[in-house]
């Protein structure tokens, strides 16, 4: 039968502008935080990381900001483009555990409308 | 180039068979592999740590004996799902950690239905 879950929340953004997508975790201990975009039918794909230690990263037309205090992450994306268009997760893990599994967001499907 | 290689990317098998999946690390050797369950419109779930030399650890509500893995050498880990059965069919996807506590590289996923 069908499977019945969470359905991935969903942005809409005009080609060219920019989008913002976030991101709630739970865990006080991670200290590393990634974000990964995920296209149909394939694994996800790195987009940018951010350690603990900092707040904002920024990497080629995206940006990770970090909010530990509310334990909130976003992605802000510029210029949005069609080849935008996808499911983005983010995941954390906990490297002072001497982990290095990692645990994904539930998602948010991206479309980037021409 | 891919960094993680997995196949099969798509199989179809009949209820009650057993489908093997492989995941290999081709730029480096890894000691451990992660796999991952996803359904359709849901996140990433990790199922299992598999451990290059001894045993995997499964994440709890997975079962062991239903989903085999075998982790022989550094840069090879499979899959294997066993007596497989509609309510099996999902997206399988691997990864591998570049380094401990860093971000990971994920193979293309497989798409495993069973009829």
């Amino acid at each position: 039968g069908e499977s019945v879950g969470l359905h991935l929340p969903t942005l809409s953004v005009q080609e060219g502008d920019n989008s913002i997508i976030n991101c709630a975790y739970s865990n006080s201990a991670s200290d590393y935080f990634i974000w990964y975009k995920q296209e149909s039918g394939k694994g996800p794909q790195f987009i940018i990381d951010i350690r603990s230690n900092m707040d904002k990263r920024q990497g080629q037309r995206v940006t990770v900001l970090l909010n530990k205090t509310v334990k909130h992450l976003s992605l802000q994306i510029a210029a949005t483009q069609p080849g935008d268009s996808a499911v983005y997760f983010c995941a954390e893990t906990s490297r002072g555990t001497g982990a290095n599994n990692l645990f994904f967001g539930t998602g948010t499907r991206l479309t980037v409308i021409p | 180039g891919a960094v993680v290689s997995q196949h099969p990317s798509r199989v179809i098998c009949k209820s009650g068979t057993s489908v093997k999946i492989e995941c290999r690390s081709l730029d480096f050797q890894a000691t451990t592999m992660f796999w991952y369950r996803q359904f359709p419109k849901q996140s990433l779930m990790l199922m299992a740590t598999s451990n290059e030399g001894s045993k995997a650890t499964y994440e709890q509500g997975v079962e062991k004996d239903k989903f085999l893995i075998n982790h022989a050498s550094l840069t090879l880990s499979t899959l294997t799902v066993t007596s497989a059965h509609p309510e099996d069919s999902s997206f399988y996807i691997c990864s591998v950690p570049r380094l401990r506590g860093t971000e990971a590289f994920f193979g293309q996923g497989t798409r495993l239905t069973v009829v």
